[in-house]
């Protein structure tokens, strides 16, 4: 089973900022905070990862919890484009585990 | 970011067929790859995790010999559907991981079996 929790579905404005929660209460301490999407009929996209600080990349932005038992993903300026399903799964890095993907939030961005 | 490429894109082909999915890190070596497979409106499921040099870990429900893996070298693995009939159609994706980085993904194979 899938070691985190997320809604099924969140609208956002086009050019406004969208905001992905996840929820991973049982995370262990090795284990990082991977978000990737999926575009419709296409291979996940791997966004962004972390530990426990927050990441930035060209992307998306990556808040963490200071207990680490939730996160948020941003989009600062979201576009049409950036309508998928968006996956928050927790792994350990640097490891060959393979990811366990749960039903991810599917994020409609509204013109 | 890492590059996997999966081919082909989308196959169809007769029931009672093979088909042949490859899927190649182009720009690193990878030594596990993974192959998922996903139906209309729902999330990716593990089919086998591929070692290179060695025999693939297949998950439960998932028929070993009906699904051949083969990880022949660091930068490809095939997955080959035998015998394929019309429930065998889905949508086919691998991914290879990188060490410190995280896992990568093909762009998936649509297979439809008539």
């Amino acid at each position: 089973d899938a070691k985190t929790t997320q809604p099924p579905s969140m609208d956002c404005a086009e050019g406004r900022a969208a905001n992905l929660p996840c929820n991973h209460s049982t995370i262990s301490g090795n284990e990082y905070v991977y978000w990737y999407r999926q575009i419709h009929s296409q291979g996940p996209q791997y966004i962004i990862h972390g530990l426990k600080n927050n990441e930035t990349n060209e992307m998306a932005s990556l808040i963490i919890t200071e207990d680490r038992k939730s996160s948020t993903l941003i989009l600062p300026h979201a576009t049409l484009r950036d309508t998928a399903v968006y996956y928050c799964i927790v792994r350990v890095a640097d490891s060959n585990y393979q990811l366990i993907w749960g039903a991810g939030t599917k994020l409609i961005i509204k013109p | 970011g890492a590059v996997v490429s999966q081919h082909p894109s989308w196959v169809i082909c007769k029931s009672g067929t093979s088909v042949k999915i490859e899927c190649r890190s182009l720009d690193f070596q990878a030594t596990t790859m993974f192959w998922y497979r996903q139906f209309p409106k729902q999330s990716l499921m593990l089919m086998a995790t591929s070692n290179e040099g060695s025999k693939a870990t297949y998950e439960q429900g998932v028929e070993k010999d009906k699904f051949l893996i083969n990880h022949a070298s660091l930068t490809l693995s095939t997955l080959t559907v035998t015998s394929a009939h019309p429930e065998d159609s889905s949508f086919y994706i691998c991914s290879a991981s990188k060490t410190g980085d995280g896992a990568f993904f093909g762009q998936g194979t649509r297979l439809t079996v008539v």
